[in-house]
Protein backbone atom coordinates (compact mmCIF):
# COMPACT_ATOMS: atom_id res chain seq x y z
CA UNK A 1 0.00 0.00 0.00
CA UNK A 2 0.92 3.62 -0.20
CA UNK A 3 3.24 4.46 2.89
CA UNK A 4 5.49 7.60 4.12
CA UNK A 5 8.37 6.92 6.11
CA UNK A 6 10.60 10.26 8.02
CA UNK A 7 13.87 10.07 9.85
CA UNK A 8 12.78 9.89 13.62
CA UNK A 9 13.61 12.49 15.72
CA UNK A 10 13.76 15.10 17.32
CA UNK A 11 16.37 16.95 15.70
CA UNK A 12 18.33 18.73 17.62
CA UNK A 13 20.68 21.78 16.08
CA UNK A 14 22.41 25.10 16.74
CA UNK A 15 21.08 27.66 14.90
CA UNK A 16 22.60 28.64 11.63
CA UNK A 17 23.41 24.56 11.05
CA UNK A 18 22.19 22.59 7.71
CA UNK A 19 19.20 20.82 8.09
CA UNK A 20 18.01 17.41 6.20
CA UNK A 21 14.91 15.70 7.12
CA UNK A 22 14.61 12.02 5.40
CA UNK A 23 11.51 11.21 3.45
CA UNK A 24 11.19 8.27 1.22
CA UNK A 25 7.57 6.88 0.03
CA UNK A 26 5.81 3.86 -1.35
CA UNK A 27 3.17 4.72 -3.89
CA UNK A 28 1.75 3.07 -7.15
CA UNK A 29 1.47 5.61 -9.90
CA UNK A 30 3.14 9.15 -9.76
CA UNK A 31 2.12 11.02 -6.38
CA UNK A 32 2.05 14.51 -5.45
CA UNK A 33 4.31 15.11 -2.72
CA UNK A 34 4.11 17.71 0.51
CA UNK A 35 6.16 18.82 3.35
CA UNK A 36 3.97 20.32 6.10
CA UNK A 37 5.14 22.16 9.44
CA UNK A 38 3.38 22.56 12.58
CA UNK A 39 4.51 25.17 15.19
CA UNK A 40 3.90 24.39 18.91
CA UNK A 41 0.16 24.99 19.20
CA UNK A 42 -1.23 25.45 15.74
CA UNK A 43 -2.12 23.66 12.81
CA UNK A 44 -0.53 22.49 9.73
CA UNK A 45 0.59 24.63 7.43
CA UNK A 46 1.88 23.59 3.42
CA UNK A 47 5.42 24.69 3.32
CA UNK A 48 6.55 23.46 -0.05
CA UNK A 49 5.44 20.41 -2.81
CA UNK A 50 6.11 18.75 -5.94
CA UNK A 51 3.84 17.48 -8.39
CA UNK A 52 6.36 15.51 -10.87
CA UNK A 53 9.88 13.43 -10.57
CA UNK A 54 12.70 16.09 -10.82
CA UNK A 55 10.84 19.03 -9.32
CA UNK A 56 12.03 21.02 -6.70
CA UNK A 57 9.30 22.87 -3.99
CA UNK A 58 11.17 25.67 -2.16
CA UNK A 59 9.72 27.95 0.39
CA UNK A 60 11.15 30.40 2.88
CA UNK A 61 14.78 28.65 2.36
CA UNK A 62 13.56 25.13 2.62
CA UNK A 63 13.87 22.82 -0.30
CA UNK A 64 13.44 19.19 -1.68
CA UNK A 65 13.42 17.61 -4.45
CA UNK A 66 11.30 14.64 -6.20
CA UNK A 67 13.35 11.92 -6.71
CA UNK A 68 11.14 9.02 -8.35
CA UNK A 69 14.66 6.58 -8.63
CA UNK A 70 15.01 7.12 -4.88
CA UNK A 71 11.48 7.06 -4.46
CA UNK A 72 12.36 9.96 -2.06
CA UNK A 73 11.83 14.19 -0.71
CA UNK A 74 14.19 14.72 1.53
CA UNK A 75 13.99 17.88 3.18
CA UNK A 76 16.78 20.93 3.73
CA UNK A 77 17.29 24.26 5.14
CA UNK A 78 21.42 25.92 4.73
CA UNK A 79 21.02 27.79 7.58
CA UNK A 80 18.31 26.56 10.45
CA UNK A 81 16.87 29.69 12.74
CA UNK A 82 15.33 29.08 16.36
CA UNK A 83 11.65 29.63 14.87
CA UNK A 84 12.30 26.92 12.55
CA UNK A 85 11.72 24.68 15.62
CA UNK A 86 8.30 22.59 14.79
CA UNK A 87 7.41 19.32 13.73
CA UNK A 88 8.12 18.62 9.78
CA UNK A 89 5.10 16.42 8.17
CA UNK A 90 6.15 14.64 4.72
CA UNK A 91 2.86 13.68 2.89
CA UNK A 92 1.76 12.44 -0.51
CA UNK A 93 -1.68 12.25 -2.16
CA UNK A 94 -1.40 9.12 -4.80
CA UNK A 95 -3.27 9.56 -8.61
CA UNK A 96 -6.82 9.61 -8.46
CA UNK A 97 -7.30 10.07 -4.72
CA UNK A 98 -8.15 13.44 -2.68
CA UNK A 99 -6.20 11.97 0.46
CA UNK A 100 -3.23 12.70 2.03
CA UNK A 101 -0.91 9.64 3.48
CA UNK A 102 1.08 11.45 6.07
CA UNK A 103 4.72 10.17 7.56
CA UNK A 104 4.93 10.33 11.65
CA UNK A 105 6.44 13.90 11.71
CA UNK A 106 10.12 14.50 12.53
CA UNK A 107 10.50 17.10 15.44
CA UNK A 108 13.07 19.74 15.17
CA UNK A 109 14.48 21.64 17.93
CA UNK A 110 16.77 24.80 17.37
CA UNK A 111 19.09 26.22 19.79
CA UNK A 112 20.62 29.68 19.54
CA UNK B 1 -5.61 29.67 -0.69
CA UNK B 2 -8.63 28.97 1.13
CA UNK B 3 -8.87 30.18 4.84
CA UNK B 4 -10.60 27.86 7.26
CA UNK B 5 -12.20 28.70 10.74
CA UNK B 6 -12.53 26.09 13.27
CA UNK B 7 -14.29 25.85 16.58
CA UNK B 8 -13.79 25.42 19.38
CA UNK B 9 -10.25 25.48 19.21
CA UNK B 10 -10.20 23.53 22.88
CA UNK B 11 -12.24 21.94 24.87
CA UNK B 12 -12.34 19.68 28.41
CA UNK B 13 -15.13 17.45 28.29
CA UNK B 14 -16.16 14.62 30.39
CA UNK B 15 -16.68 10.60 29.46
CA UNK B 16 -19.81 9.33 27.76
CA UNK B 17 -20.70 12.96 26.40
CA UNK B 18 -20.30 14.22 22.82
CA UNK B 19 -18.79 17.33 21.43
CA UNK B 20 -19.32 19.09 18.29
CA UNK B 21 -16.51 20.61 15.86
CA UNK B 22 -17.66 23.39 13.05
CA UNK B 23 -15.58 24.16 10.26
CA UNK B 24 -16.20 27.06 7.91
CA UNK B 25 -14.62 28.04 5.27
CA UNK B 26 -14.47 31.64 3.33
CA UNK B 27 -15.55 29.87 -0.11
CA UNK B 28 -17.29 27.23 -1.68
CA UNK B 29 -15.11 23.78 -1.73
CA UNK B 30 -16.45 19.97 -3.04
CA UNK B 31 -14.28 17.88 -0.88
CA UNK B 32 -13.70 18.58 3.10
CA UNK B 33 -11.68 16.37 5.09
CA UNK B 34 -11.59 15.95 8.80
CA UNK B 35 -8.70 14.33 10.61
CA UNK B 36 -7.31 13.31 13.79
CA UNK B 37 -3.90 13.44 15.23
CA UNK B 38 -3.71 11.35 18.61
CA UNK B 39 -0.65 12.89 21.14
CA UNK B 40 2.72 12.75 19.49
CA UNK B 41 1.16 10.78 16.61
CA UNK B 42 0.96 11.93 12.87
CA UNK B 43 -2.32 13.02 11.31
CA UNK B 44 -5.15 10.27 10.34
CA UNK B 45 -7.84 10.63 7.93
CA UNK B 46 -11.01 10.13 9.78
CA UNK B 47 -13.55 10.65 6.94
CA UNK B 48 -14.78 12.72 4.11
CA UNK B 49 -17.12 14.90 3.56
CA UNK B 50 -18.62 16.02 0.26
CA UNK B 51 -21.74 18.11 0.13
CA UNK B 52 -25.14 16.30 -0.52
CA UNK B 53 -23.91 12.93 0.44
CA UNK B 54 -23.16 10.63 3.52
CA UNK B 55 -19.31 11.09 4.24
CA UNK B 56 -16.93 8.49 3.58
CA UNK B 57 -15.35 6.76 6.56
CA UNK B 58 -12.02 5.37 6.49
CA UNK B 59 -10.87 1.97 7.66
CA UNK B 60 -11.60 2.00 11.71
CA UNK B 61 -13.98 4.76 12.07
CA UNK B 62 -17.67 4.76 11.93
CA UNK B 63 -20.27 6.84 11.46
CA UNK B 64 -22.03 6.12 14.88
CA UNK B 65 -19.03 7.20 16.69
CA UNK B 66 -18.11 9.86 14.61
CA UNK B 67 -21.17 11.50 12.45
CA UNK B 68 -20.22 14.15 9.92
CA UNK B 69 -22.80 16.96 8.59
CA UNK B 70 -22.34 18.69 5.66
CA UNK B 71 -25.23 20.94 4.76
CA UNK B 72 -23.85 23.34 2.12
CA UNK B 73 -20.26 23.69 0.19
CA UNK B 74 -18.60 26.06 2.92
CA UNK B 75 -19.64 24.45 6.14
CA UNK B 76 -19.27 21.03 7.85
CA UNK B 77 -19.49 19.81 11.40
CA UNK B 78 -17.61 16.16 13.04
CA UNK B 79 -19.22 14.96 16.17
CA UNK B 80 -17.82 13.12 18.87
CA UNK B 81 -20.04 10.98 20.37
CA UNK B 82 -19.52 9.30 23.42
CA UNK B 83 -16.24 10.04 23.99
CA UNK B 84 -13.47 8.17 25.97
CA UNK B 85 -10.19 9.57 26.95
CA UNK B 86 -8.95 7.74 24.31
CA UNK B 87 -10.54 10.33 21.90
CA UNK B 88 -8.42 12.60 23.53
CA UNK B 89 -6.46 14.51 20.42
CA UNK B 90 -6.18 17.14 17.89
CA UNK B 91 -9.28 17.50 15.57
CA UNK B 92 -8.45 19.17 12.28
CA UNK B 93 -10.85 19.91 8.82
CA UNK B 94 -9.19 19.99 6.16
CA UNK B 95 -10.13 21.59 1.77
CA UNK B 96 -8.04 20.96 -1.00
CA UNK B 97 -9.46 24.06 -3.08
CA UNK B 98 -6.16 24.08 -5.56
CA UNK B 99 -5.96 20.76 -6.37
CA UNK B 100 -3.11 20.21 -5.46
CA UNK B 101 -2.68 21.09 -1.86
CA UNK B 102 -4.64 21.20 1.04
CA UNK B 103 -5.29 24.05 3.45
CA UNK B 104 -5.47 23.23 7.17
CA UNK B 105 -8.04 24.64 9.85
CA UNK B 106 -6.62 25.17 13.27
CA UNK B 107 -7.16 22.47 15.02
CA UNK B 108 -9.63 21.29 18.02
CA UNK B 109 -7.60 20.02 21.08
CA UNK B 110 -10.04 17.98 22.48
CA UNK B 111 -9.46 16.65 26.27
CA UNK B 112 -11.31 13.73 27.98
CA UNK B 113 -11.69 13.46 31.53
Amino acid sequence: GNSVTQMEGPVTLSEEAFLTINCTYTATGYPSLFWYVQYPGEGLQLLLKATKADDKGSNKGFEATYRKETTSFHLEKGSVQVSDSAVYFCALRTDGYNKLIFGAGTRLAVHP
Amino acid sequence: SAVISQKPSRDICQRGTSLTIQCQVDSQVTMMFWYRQQPGQSLTLIATANQGSEATYESGFVIDKFPISRPNLTFSTLTVSNMSPEDSSIYLCSVDQTGDGYTFGSGTRLTVV
